[in-house]
């Protein structure tokens, strides 16, 4: 599974769009980016997957850049509910076991 | 039911004492994954179950842990003899498919070695 490298903290405020960007250079060509949210005292949850260029959901947005080396989780205008770590994980669609790296922890203030 | 559900939430064991988590799988899904959790994020796969077969057991330190998935019953995770070091959050997720995207995960046992 492909290695990513994520900011270990971010610090935002209620409204603002935060962007969160992933890289990972060894990305192999049937490699699908999922990203995945975890609250204090919960397990994971799933927010979105995609292969490249834009995919929009309900919660997030991912950006994909052509070469795919890297890849940007937006969330528009966050709340205080936002706070929390956000995994990138990088791997075939149908990857059996998830590789979590150290994550972004996301603190979202008023 | 319609969450994974995990028990205990916590437990806490003396080391070399034996400790043995549970895990009821979303009905309907037939995919069960274990996880360990330790400080500061870090994940790390244990094993997997296809049904009641074992999928994937590449994490698992087999020495002291051990884990079943057997019909009609919860999937369950024991470790024998704990160490200090076993004190992390084992998360359970299941999956209809196993696919990256669809595999939801149960709160957690947060186990602590004394």
């Amino acid at each position: 599974l492909a290695k990513t490298t994520q900011p270990i903290s971010m610090d935002s405020y209620e409204g603002q769009e935060v962007n969160i960007t992933c890289s990972h250079n060894n990305i192999a060509t049937n490699d699908y980016i999922t990203w995945y949210q975890q609250f204090p005292s919960q397990g994971p949850r799933f927010i979105i997957q995609g292969y490249k260029t834009k995919v929009t959901n309900e919660v997030a947005s991912l950006f994909i850049p052509a070469d795919r080396k890297s890849s940007t989780l937006s969330l528009p205008r966050v709340s205080l509910s936002d706070t929390a770590v956000y995994y990138c994980l990088v791997g075939l669609a149908g990857f059996q076991k998830l590789v979590f790296g150290t994550g972004t922890r996301l603190l979202v203030s008023p | 039911g319609e969450e994974v559900a995990q028990t205990p939430k916590h437990l806490v064991r003396g080391e070399g004492q034996k400790a043995k988590l549970y895990c009821a799988p979303i009905k309907g899904h037939s995919y069960v994954f274990w996880y360990q959790q330790v400080l500061k994020n870090e994940f790390k796969f244990l094993i997997s179950f296809q049904n009641e077969n074992v999928f994937d057991e590449t994490g698992m330190p087999k020495e002291r842990f051990s884990a079943k998935c057997l019909p009609n019953s919860p999937c369950s995770l024991e470790i024998q003899a704990t160490k200090l070091e076993d004190s992390a959050v084992y998360f359970c997720a299941s999956s209809q498919s196993g696919q990256a995207y669809e595999q939801y995960f149960g709160p957690g046992t947060r186990l602590t070695v004394t």
